[in-house]
């Protein structure tokens, strides 16, 4: 199992310019996430998904879309990057309400 | 909405020195509770969870945290830290009735160990 796989690595972007984030997992896993990571703030939830076709905005979900077409996939798009948007975004998976796995995460700068 | 709070920022210690790490959340349900920990570069990795049962928990690496619920606190112990446990710390909580997986963290704290 790949486990949780994330791209890009790293995204530079300007102002304005839109961009989708990739998550897929191998784990058969109803659960996924998204959490933005931030220096002294721990990660905060974007939205999440408990299953193909059911999402919902976690904590800090302005300025981002999701989709959960499949099992598999749970893509994050940012509509219109602000400088606000720079940080290191994390996505998980979970088999259940509780034990999540990680991604190794995107580092997106907005310039 | 709970909280999660996170005494330390940063942490120095030497090699075989001990270690605890304080974390207090606010809910007051029912709740579970993990560590995990995240080494430079790489992802989070989980360390422990407590879910019910014994409120002293064991987890990867020699790591154990204590579920004190009087307290609301659920802190992270090592009796003698190495070089390696150079990482970033994040103690998380979702509340029984959370819908989905919403796990709540707090800020995180930088343990660095000296060797």
């Amino acid at each position: 199992n790949a486990g949780v796989t994330q791209t890009p690595k790293f995204q530079v972007l300007k102002t304005g310019q839109s961009m989708t984030l990739q998550c897929a997992q191998d784990m058969n896993h109803e659960y996924m996430s998204w959490y933005r990571q931030d220096p002294g703030m721990g990660l905060r939830l974007i939205h999440y998904s408990v299953g193909a076709g059911i999402t919902d905005q976690g904590e800090v979900p302005n300025g981002y879309n999701v989709s959960r077409s499949t099992t598999e996939d749970f893509p994050l798009r940012l509509l219109s990057a602000a400088p606000s948007q720079t940080s290191v975004y994390f996505c998980a998976s979970s088999p259940d309400r509780y034990e999540q796995y990680f991604g190794p995460g995107t580092r997106l700068t907005v310039t | 909405a709970q909280s999660v709070s996170q005494h330390n920022h940063h942490v120095i210690l030497s090699e075989a020195a001990s270690l605890e790490l304080g974390c207090n959340y606010s809910y007051g349900g029912t709740v579970n509770l993990f560590w995990y920990v995240q080494y430079p570069g790489q992802h989070l990795q989980l360390l422990l969870k407590y879910f019910s049962g014994d409120p002293l928990v064991k987890g990867i690496k020699g790591f154990e945290a204590e579920f004190i619920k009087s307290k609301f606190s659920f802190n992270l112990r090592k009796p003698s830290v190495q070089w390696s446990d150079t990482a970033e710390y994040f103690c998380a909580v979702t509340h029984f009735k959370a819908a989905g997986n919403k796990l709540t963290f707090g800020g995180g704290t930088r343990v660095l160990v000296k060797p």
